[in-house]
């Protein structure tokens, strides 16, 4: 079972292009978090999604960003008209069930140029 | 709301000496607690967790209490390694709240030969 995987690892993109990280969970986890983690700060949460619906987006910024996990497929965050403030590590995690452990993948590093 | 609060870092012991890494939380009703460890350049792995009051999470010689009394999940070691050089999380999950996890600052940990 492979864990949750997350490409590409490191992005780099110009100010005012499109950022798009992809979170593929682990097999049979139908609930995905995305978190931004700044250079020497904690984590913080942006996007609880289920399957095709997004429970709480409370931490993402209303404009330029978004999120999805569709049906089929991985679950998409997209940063458009990225600006340099928007680089960071994006951390995906994964898990099973309510109130159970999440799983993380191995983040994709985000670089504004 | 949901909160974790984290013993400030850096920390830096020696090899065979004893660990400890405050945690306490503020939440409504009965989370989840989790210790999670992240080596640099990678994702976040859980260390160890707990469900309810008064269990010990434990695992590669790591232990928390979840103490509910005292709202703490301090992190113990009797005696590090250079290998357990990394930074630590304290984590929540509420499912009375969302289920999202909400994590401390984070702990960095250098242990020397």
């Amino acid at each position: 079972n492979a864990g949750v995987m997350q490409n590409p690892r490191h992005l780099v993109r110009r100010r005012g292009q499109e950022a798009r990280l992809r979170c593929s969970p682990m097999k049979g986890h139908s609930h995905v978090y995305w978190y931004r983690q700044l250079p020497e700060e904690g984590l913080k949460f942006m996007v609880y999604l289920q399957k095709e619906n997004i429970i709480d987006e409370s931490g993402m910024p209303k404009e330029r960003f978004s999120a999805e996990f569709p049906k089929e497929g991985p679950s998409i965050l997209r940063i458009q008209q990225v600006v340099r403030g928007d680089s960071a590590a994006y951390f995906c995690a994964s898990s099973p069930a309510v109130n159970t452990e999440a799983f993380f993948g191995q983040g994709t590093r985000l670089t504004v140029v | 709301g949901n909160s974790v609060t984290q013993m400030e870092g850096p920390v830096t012991l020696s090899e065979e000496a004893f660990l400890t890494i405050n945690c306490t939380y503020t939440a409504t009703g009965y989370p989840s607690l989790f210790w999670y460890v992240q080596y640099p350049g990678e994702g976040l792995q859980l260390l160890l967790k707990a469900t309810k009051a008064d269990d010990k999470g434990s695992n590669k010689g790591f232990e928390a209490t979840y103490r509910k009394e005292t709202t703490s999940f301090h992190l113990e070691k009797g005696s590090v390694q250079v290998s357990d050089s990394a930074v630590y999380f304290c984590a929540l999950s509420n499912p009375n709240t969302g289920n999202q996890f909400y994590f401390g600052t984070g702990t960095s940990l250098t242990v020397i030969p």
